[in-house]
């Protein structure tokens, strides 16, 4: 089955620790993306990557890093930077960033706790 | 930039027909998306408008006015299990080459 994945699920984090929520998409897209969500909140984007070794900050992307080594894998990591870092994480993928329909497809998300 | 406005909430009875609308301020536009999230779940695609006019897919239908920068869902023959909130979401045809999404609109359907 084609699809995206995240992991994990549910993640914890003590204040001070980086951490790098996984995304690996079998769709054979080109682009990818992070979301942040915060609770009735809409979804702002953090990163973005059209191609392999190539990526963009979003709006918020101050205290995240991805890479884009991979095709199929579009890492993030939220660094202890980022000064509210809990929320809920939606990684997606698109069949290339420079379509008209640009449809993304969302992994199920990882929420992401700093205790 | 882009911005998206769209109402918070919205409630409606089973059976029914409810419309929630959109208004869109970018500096280029390629289309007006909407997705639809259920509670902790992940958004999924449900309509795509590029041009102006009425799409349907099934209970659904999707409006574009490119003129107005206005958009609209509509829902028919509401079932509880479309309980969920509704985002639209464009795409620049300038600069970044990614969604912009609205805050959403909280649909609840009573019995």
């Amino acid at each position: 089955d084609g699809g995206i994945t995240q992991s994990p699920k549910y993640l914890f984090r003590k204040e001070g620790q980086n951490v790098t929520l996984s995304c690996e998409q079998n769709l054979n897209h080109d682009a990818m993306y992070w979301y942040r969500q915060d609770p009735g909140q809409g979804l702002r984007l953090i990163y973005y990557s059209q191609i392999v070794n190539d990526f963009q900050k979003g709006d918020i992307a101050e205290g995240y890093s991805v890479s884009r080594e991979k095709k199929e894998s579009f890492p993030l990591t939220v660094t202890s930077a980022q000064k509210n870092p809990t929320a809920f994480y939606l990684c997606a993928s698109s069949i290339d960033g420079s379509g008209r329909t640009d449809t993304q497809y969302f992994g199920p998300g990882t929420r992401l706790t700093v205790l | 930039g882009q911005s998206l406005e769209q109402p918070s909430e919205v409630t409606a009875v089973e059976g029914a027909i409810v419309q929630i609308n959109c208004t869109y301020q970018t500096s280029g536009f390629y289309g007006l998306s909407w997705y639809q999230q259920h509670d902790g779940g992940a958004p999924t695609f449900l309509s795509y408008n590029a041009l102006d006019g009425l799409e349907e897919t099934g209970r659904f239908s999707s409006f574009l006015s490119r003129s107005d920068s206005y958009g609209y869902l509509l829902l028919q023959e509401l079932q509880m299990k479309d309980s969920a909130s509704y985002f639209c979401a464009v795409r620049s045809d300038t600069g970044r080459r990614a969604l912009t999404f609205g805050s959403g609109t909280r649909l609840q359907v009573q019995p």
